[in-house]
């Protein structure tokens, strides 16, 4: 069974920090996504990266930055925190070997910033 | 225009009612179809898959069609548990991989 896991399921920052949010998986996913949640307006796709080192700004990057050094992980950076960056994170991945891969979803992060 | 559009509801209906739900996709290029469900609080977890030929998995059968854009889901005998909210997903090919573009999501209630 797929394992999407995520550092941490709740996190409070303060306005300005660098706030930095793990993915793990353990399905040797090439693919990796970032989304962000909010009431009324969906799931919003920050970054993705379908391979090491490679990474495409999704229709939310301003404020975001990822890093994928390995292929097990991809990691979500808020370079200056602010508040409207408070949201549910969530993170998956998806095989890019199988022909219409379903996406696997980690248990999300509540992020507040204060 | 929105890529995936979802009727937001709440659909309202009792215990064993059957119920349906759309979504339509601007984009004849897509690729692949899924329907996932969230319960409140939590993360999506796969529905099932979307096939040109429609599929069916115990209670709930999912169509495409392809001419018109978009995608059905059909509950059968509705249960207490199937409340949550329904995401419809469209996988568009782009460079090497895919992107996925979520639906907002139409929200079912079932009440006793």
């Amino acid at each position: 069974d797929v394992k999407v896991t995520q550092s941490s399921r709740y996190l409070v920052k303060r306005t300005g920090e660098k706030v930095f949010l793990e993915c793990v998986q353990d399905m040797d996913h090439e693919n990796m996504f970032w989304y962000r949640q909010d009431p009324g307006l969906g799931l919003r796709l920050i970054y993705f990266s379908y391979d090491v080192k490679m990474k495409e700004k999704g229709d939310i990057p301003e404020g975001y930055s990822v890093s994928r050094e390995k292929k097990e992980r991809f990691s979500l950076i808020l370079e200056s925190a602010s508040t409207n960056q408070t949201s549910m994170y969530l993170c998956a991945s998806s095989s890019l070997r199988q022909v219409g891969a379903p996406q696997h979803f980690g248990d999300g992060t509540r992020l507040s910033i204060l | 225009r929105k890529e995936v559009e979802q009727d937001p509801g709440p659909f309202n209906v009792p215990e064993g009612a059957t119920v349906a739900f759309n979504c339509t996709y601007s984009n004849s290029a897509s690729q692949s179809f899924f329907w996932y469900r969230q319960d409140c609080r939590k993360e999506p977890k796969l529905l099932m898959s979307v096939y040109s030929s429609g599929n069916e998995d115990g209670r709930f059968t999912a169509q495409l069609n392809r001419a018109s854009q978009y995608i059905s889901l059909l509950i059968r005998d509705s249960k207490l548990s199937d409340s949550a909210t329904y995401l419809c997903v469209v996988n568009l090919a782009s460079g090497g991989s895919y992107i996925p573009t979520f639906g907002r999501g139409t929200s079912l209630i079932v009440h006793p």
